[in-house]
């Protein structure tokens, strides 16, 4: 069965880059989470879409936006990347039943 | 203090010992899901519960709404079962989410390491 996508796997950015991390949602999955676990520590909600629009938001900063695309995959744009960033940034996706599914994750160091 | 805490947070077992992982929570909850993370990070869920009891293979999930607490048992715990177990609610409604569903609210999970 099709899982959820995520990509790159890792991703190496120096400090005041910008990163865009992609979310490929399980088919006929319409909405997506993104989580970022740092070195550690339990991971914690960021933000949300359902069908396209941002259903819920979490802590994530100001230099990060996000967005669900017409075929459903989001992508989390990360901007002045700084050293506390580095992280595993999962996305995970549900339907009707609310379970939701993780992707195996995108590791981001930044230095 | 935690909305989701688990016990114990470390735990080693020999194989095939009987394994229980303790999750409770102070937030009102639409579902509780059990997830596994493997060293590498990915995460596997393994159960979605809002009531009564799951059981998937040697693993068995429970639930108790009123006093707001749910265990995660291993049965004949193998040592491929080394991992770290997480507790995380889907609260009803949060104030400092605006009162959404969906998003999960994690324990800091259990690792558990089995010797053979």
């Amino acid at each position: 069965a099709a899982g959820v996508i995520q990509s790159p796997r890792h991703l190496i950015k120096e400090k005041r880059e910008t990163a865009t991390l992609k979310c490929y949602p399980i088919p006929r999955h319409d909405t997506v989470y993104w989580y970022q676990q740092g070195p550690g520590q339990d991971p914690q909600f960021l933000i949300s879409f359902y069908e396209k629009m941002q259903s819920d938001k979490g802590s994530i900063p100001d230099r990060f936006s996000a967005q669900q695309f017409s075929d459903y995959h989001s992508e989390l744009n990360m901007s002045s990347l700084e050293l506390g960033d580095s992280a595993l940034y999962f996305c995970a996706s549900s339907s009707d039943s609310y379970e939701q599914y993780f992707g195996p994750g995108t590791r981001l160091t930044v230095t | 203090k935690n909305e989701v805490e688990q016990s114990p947070q470390n735990l080693t077992a020999q194989e095939g010992e009987f394994i229980t992982i303790n999750c409770s929570y102070s937030v009102g909850i639409s579902a509780l899901h059990w997830l596994q993370q493997h060293p590498g990070g990915g995460i596997v869920s393994l159960f979605m519960l809002s009531s009564g009891k799951k059981k998937h293979g040697r693993l068995i999930a429970t639930i108790n709404i009123q006093e707001k607490h749910s265990s995660l048992h291993i049965t004949a715990s193998h040592p491929r079962d080394s991992a770290v177990y997480i507790c995380a609610a889907r609260a009803v409604a949060h104030m400092n989410y605006g009162g959404s569903q969906g998003n999960l609210i994690f324990g800091k999970g259990t690792k558990l390491s089995v010797k053979p």
